[in-house]
């Protein structure tokens, strides 16, 4: 089993509907990230958190929000998904400044 | 600001030919460290090497090998001998190390052909 899991892997949903992508892992790292990437612009952090209490936002986190249910799950939501939203999405996790740890991926198409 | 560069969008190589990927990187901080992935075609990420901004040797993986410059902000990569299974999209990243975290700034990556 992978120590970073993605559900679901793949996403058809349509415009205005509200979908949650969930992340957990088994690696007992305390910081959790989720990524967006689009063709030719890499990766962007979208949110980033310690642990249950405390929730960042990155770069691009306009029209995202956030849980941290627990120390392993970390769930990204879309409260009115839009086609601009469409895109691959990683959750990762670190142990302070280690490497960070990519689950396998979620690629979402809004239409 | 943390900035990471790569300028080849696309590299197309025949087999066996060596290819550099180019990587610079701007930062203010003066600890950090810098990340390769791969991304295969079936789109996960794939962890290459990590190296911290005060080891600046050179180093070494089978047919992989990176070249970390701090006076030129570059940290390139070269696959020797490349092959068909090397074709993938690769990835820079700089780690923002604020609050502890290790938030990655990534490049927009290199897409590597390589021909049979």
């Amino acid at each position: 089993d992978a120590d970073v899991t993605q559900t679901p892997r793949n996403r058809i949903t349509k415009t205005g509907k509200r979908i949650m992508l969930e992340c957990s892992q088994t690696k007992g790292h305390d910081r959790m990230y989720w990524y967006r990437q689009d063709p030719g612009l890499g990766l962007r952090l979208i949110y980033y958190s310690f642990d249950v209490k405390d929730i960042n936002k990155g770069e691009i986190s306009d029209g995202y929000s956030v849980s941290r249910q627990a120390q392993a799950k970390f769930s990204l939501s879309l409260e009115s998904a839009i086609p601009n939203q469409t895109a691959l999405y990683f959750c990762a996790t670190s142990e302070g400044n280690t490497e960070a740890f990519f689950g396998q991926g979620t690629r979402l198409t809004v239409v | 600001a943390q900035k990471v560069t790569q300028a080849q969008t696309e590299i197309s190589v025949v087999e066996k030919e060596d290819v550099t990927l180019d990587c610079v990187y701007e930062t203010r901080d003066t600890t950090y460290y810098l990340f390769w992935y791969k991304q295969p075609p079936s789109g996960e990420l794939v962890f290459l090497i990590r190296r911290n901004s005060f080891d600046e040797q050179n180093e070494i993986s089978g047919r992989y090998s990176w070249n970390f410059q701090k006076s030129t902000s570059s940290f390139n990569f070269t696959i020797t001998a490349s092959q068909v299974v090397d074709s993938a999209v690769y990835f820079c990243a700089l780690s923002d190390l604020t609050g502890g975290y290790n938030k990655l700034i990534f490049g927009a990556g290199t897409r590597l052909a390589v021909h049979p």
